[in-house]
């Protein structure tokens, strides 16, 4: 499996613009994560999906943040507009229902996102 | 709510030291604990993940060990490397919930 995958690695925009972050979860997992890691917060929960609905949106900042899940498949976090204070590496993971050592979380390499 | 801390924030060793990490919860009814490792710049990598009802988990030269009803959780590293040299970060997974919380992490420097 290629892991969970997230473009794109970078992305500089300036303020006000629209940011799409993507992340392709591992096949099979049904559980679906976005995070972000600051220097001030650490690495923080933003959302989670379970089967492509939304479980808990209470980590996302404000309403300018949303996130989608139209698959198992897929799934995108935008942010719009866009602020300086949103800088940061946003992190997806993935992670399958279940007991046992399979079912820890896998992240991808993350989305550096600065806004100028 | 969850508050997870790791002590030290920061470690430096000569190659070859056997060494310690620590990880503290405040509430100990998890599900499980991971262990990740996240070089700089990079994203995270599960090194090990340990059931509630397990005591130890090993892999390679890596020993996790889990005291869930004091909280807390240890990173052995054996013979330590200049490789290892990065952020490790411990992550509980609360029973009632699916997310893991995680700590601040300790930064790992293996001189050669």
């Amino acid at each position: 499996d290629a892991g969970v995958i997230q473009s794109p690695r970078h992305e500089v925009t300036e303020m006000g613009q629209e940011v799409t972050l993507r992340c392709k979860p591992i096949s099979g997992h049904d559980y679906l994560f976005w995070y972000r890691q600051t220097m001030m917060r650490g690495l923080e929960l933003l959302i989670y999906f379970n089967n492509n609905v939304p479980i808990d949106d209470s980590g996302m900042p404000e309403d300018r943040f949303s996130a989608k899940m139209p698959n198992a498949s897929f799934s995108t976090l935008k942010i719009q507009p866009s602020e300086p204070r949103d800088s940061a590496v946003y992190f997806c993971a993935s992670s399958k229902s279940g007991t046992g050592p399979m079912n820890g979380y896998t992240f991808g390499s993350g989305t550096r996102l600065t806004v100028v | 709510k969850q508050e997870v801390t790791q002590i030290p924030a920061a470690l430096s060793v000569p190659e070859g030291e056997n060494l310690v990490l620590n990880c503290s919860f405040t509430d100990s009814a998890i599900y499980n604990l991971q262990w990740f490792r996240q070089d700089h710049g990079k994203g995270l990598t599960s090194l090990l993940l340990i059931q509630s009802s397990q005591r130890e988990q090993t892999s390679g030269r890596l020993n996790a060990s889990l005291d869930k009803s004091s909280g807390r959780s240890t990173l052995y590293i054996a013979a330590s490397q200049p490789g290892d040299s990065a952020t490790y970060l411990c992550a509980p997974r609360m029973g009632s919930a699916r997310q893991l919380t995680f700590g601040s992490g300790t930064q790992l420097t293996v001189l050669p």
